[in-house]
């Protein structure tokens, strides 16, 4: 069956745009994380949906960045006013119930803000 | 003090010898443990779960020690095709089911 899909694969922006980034979970799969990577370090976590509600979004950096999973299926991450430093690589993941079920990545979405 | 921390390495191993390396937590009321793999610009894929009495998975084995806090990863009769980071997840209890992730230990597996 059809893996997490993530759109775009990549995004180029100018500093202080703005940017959706798309993630298409499993399906049936009811939690659903968002984590960004940087070069030589390990996923940072944003933040994490069970079913349509944020679990948890601790991980968020600051009110730039906002994300929504409307209908409990794909959510987006938003990014307001990019600066350079939002330069990473975002990873999506789902797994089915969350907790101790193993996750399963897309193939995340490489974004670098100019 | 990170939450997870690791390693970074990178590890140099002989092909054919044993690899192991330890993922320290610091929250005492963790939960789940395991280890993921991660190829050089590719997604992290579950290597294994880590279970408390330890547990083995090919020539792949991992321990838990709750008592001094880490996890570890030890790798038998290294292939080529190990070369990877791996990191390590944590789910922490009290965070709910947030999975943090350590930062990665490198290993190099050459002929």
């Amino acid at each position: 069956g059809a893996g997490v899909s993530q759109t775009p694969s990549n995004k180029v922006t100018e500093k202080g745009k703005y940017v959706e980034l798309r993630c298409d979970p499993i399906s049936g799969h009811t939690a659903l994380y968002w984590y960004r990577q940087s070069l030589g370090q390990g996923p940072e976590f944003l933040i994490y949906f069970q079913g349509t509600g944020a679990a948890d979004d601790s991980g968020l950096p600051n009110d730039r960045f906002f994300a929504v999973r409307p209908e409990g299926s794909v959510s987006t991450l938003k990014i307001q006013r990019t600066e350079r430093g939002d330069s990473a690589v975002y990873l999506c993941a789902s797994s089915p119930t969350g907790g101790s079920s193993p996750l399963h990545f897309g193939n995340g979405t490489r974004l670098t803000v100019t | 003090r990170k939450e997870v921390e690791q390693d970074p390495g990178p590890f140099n191993v002989p092909e054919g010898a044993t690899v192991a390396f330890n993922c320290t937590y610091s929250n005492s009321a963790s939960q789940s443990f395991f280890w993921y793999r991660q190829d050089c610009r590719k997604e992290p894929k579950l290597l294994m779960s880590v279970y408390s009495s330890g547990n083995e998975d090919g020539r792949f084995t991992a321990q838990l020690n709750r008592a001094s806090q880490y996890i570890s990863l030890l790798i038998r009769d290294s292939k080529l095709s190990d070369s990877a980071t791996y990191l390590c997840v944590v789910n922490f209890k009290a965070a709910g089911n947030k999975l943090t992730f350590g930062g990665g230990t490198r290993v190099l597996v050459k002929p």
